[in-house]
């Protein structure tokens, strides 16, 4: 089956420093890409996502990159925030079916 | 609108036993999933359905029955309950069409088997 590989697991940044989130996929007929942010005790929300004939997606502070040739893409977060605080799983598509990372557990220490 | 909407927020069960989650949505979304959600580790899919009458099997099937006899809900049944089931249950919905678009999920339920 499709396999999705999330780096790092666990990524520290001081408040202000960017961060940065790389996954990789198998499937070469996966065109669609989401980035969700799952809070403490919460469920996950999408945050950004970015379709296949697309290279890059901003949306103020966060940015997703995608590199179909190599099969993997990158969420980058710049200017970090205490609320940017949180575990975030990137996925995509093969099929009818959502395939997630592992997940990036976000710590930015103020 | 409600959203998508789970219950029971919490669970005990005894090995073996059986039990249903609930699982509803109000925005007419064709697309519902299932995900359950270890300590640590990501979602992983266990059913979906594409529409009302059609459901697959994801990625951990093994244990867990659904069914989808309306567009609004989507029950999860365990067959047997066994420790290995114990996790965060989580259901989503998402309208569908040319590709996915983006998943909505509930708000989870803490499944523990004793």
């Amino acid at each position: 089956g499709e396999n999705v590989e999330q780096h790092p697991s666990t990524l520290s940044v001081q408040e202000g420093d960017s961060a940065v989130i790389k996954c990789t996929y198998s499937d070469s007929a996966s065109n669609y890409f989401p980035w969700y942010k799952q809070e403490l005790g919460k469920r996950p929300q999408l945050i950004i996502d970015i379709r296949s004939n697309v290279g890059e997606k901003k949306d103020q502070r966060i940015a997703v990159t995608l590199n179909k040739t190599a099969k993997h893409f990158s969420l980058h977060i710049t200017e970090t925030q205490p609320e940017d605080s949180a575990v975030y799983f990137c996925a995509d598509s093969a099929g009818n079916k959502l395939t997630f990372g592992g997940g990036t557990r976000v710590l930015v220490k103020p | 609108n409600a959203g998508v909407t789970q219950t029971p927020k919490f669970q005990v069960l005894k090995t073996g036993q059986s039990m249903t989650l609930q699982c509803a949505q109000d925005m007419n979304h064709e697309y519902m999933s299932w995900y359950r959600q270890d300590p640590g580790m990501g979602l992983r899919l266990i059913h979906y359905s594409v529409g009302a009458g059609i459901t697959d099997q994801g990625e951990v099937p093994n244990g867990y029955n659904v069914s989808r006899s309306t567009t609004e809900d989507f029950p999860l049944r365990l067959l047997s309950a066994a420790p290995s089931q114990t996790s965060v249950y989580f259901c989503a919905s998402s309208s569908s069409g040319q590709g996915f678009y983006e998943q909505y999920f509930g708000p989870g339920t803490r499944l523990t088997v004793t």
